[in-house]
């Protein structure tokens, strides 16, 4: 079935680095969707692709759609303190009519001080 | 995009209780949808909580475990019951937005003892 992998798993960094994570798929994805979790809230909306080959910012952050549509990948330029969290792709798993959006394991950033 | 409030945001319960969680969006939708994340893991999706209809469940939930009701077009509530540790969890309540992306409310952080 649809699956996400995201890797990768965990980071660590310094402060002012650049960061580059990334997600793929076995099987074709309509849209992508980039998340945030802060520890004790619930995952924030980063950045929606809708088309393959688009790239898309949001502040510091980057996030392009695969031309194959199997895979995107997220960017997150000059790292602060605060983009510590935990990363998600998802994106809808279609069956039948609904569209369900599944989750990668996340990829979790630490800043070193 | 719609604003989610879930209560509780979290609770310590005894095993073999239950737990009812809320969850109310500012606006109406047409779907909404129960995700559980145990703890260092991904979301993982448990049902769609349909308005006028029954909960359509994803494999491995059982509507006897985890009850929905879903009353109107802003309101749903999931019930956890003959809870055991093992369901120790957050548990988040998401709806959908007018381009597939999903959005989250702060979760509701259960502790099973």
């Amino acid at each position: 079935g649809q699956q996400l992998n995201q890797s990768p798993q965990s980071m660590f960094i310094q402060e002012g680095e650049d960061v580059s994570m990334n997600c793929t798929s076995s099987s074709i994805f309509n849209t992508w969707l980039w998340y945030k979790q802060d520890p004790g809230e619930g995952p924030v909306l980063l950045i929606a692709l809708y088309k393959a080959g688009e790239l898309t910012s949001n502040g510091r952050l980057t996030a392009q759609f695969g031309i194959t549509r199997k895979d995107s990948f997220l960017n997150i330029s000059a790292s602060i303190p605060s983009d510590v969290g935990i990363y998600f792709c998802a994106g809808p798993k279609i069956m039948n009519r609904d569209d369900k959006i599944i989750f990668g394991k996340g990829t979790r950033l630490h800043i070193l001080p | 995009s719609a604003v989610i409030s879930q209560k509780p945001s979290r609770d310590i319960c005894q095993r073999g209780t239950s737990l009812t969680i809320q969850c109310q969006v500012d606006s109406q939708v047409t779907m909404m949808f129960w995700y559980r994340q145990q703890p260092g893991q991904s979301l993982t999706l448990i049902a769609t909580a349909n308005q006028g209809s029954e909960a359509t469940y994803e494999s491995g939930f059982v509507i006897d475990k985890f009850p929905i009701s879903r009353p109107n077009l802003t309101f749903s509530t999931l019930t956890v019951s003959n809870m055991s540790p093992e369901d120790s969890s957050i548990y988040l309540c998401s709806s959908r937005g007018s381009n597939t992306e999903a959005f989250f409310g702060q979760g509701t952080r259960l502790t099973v003892v």
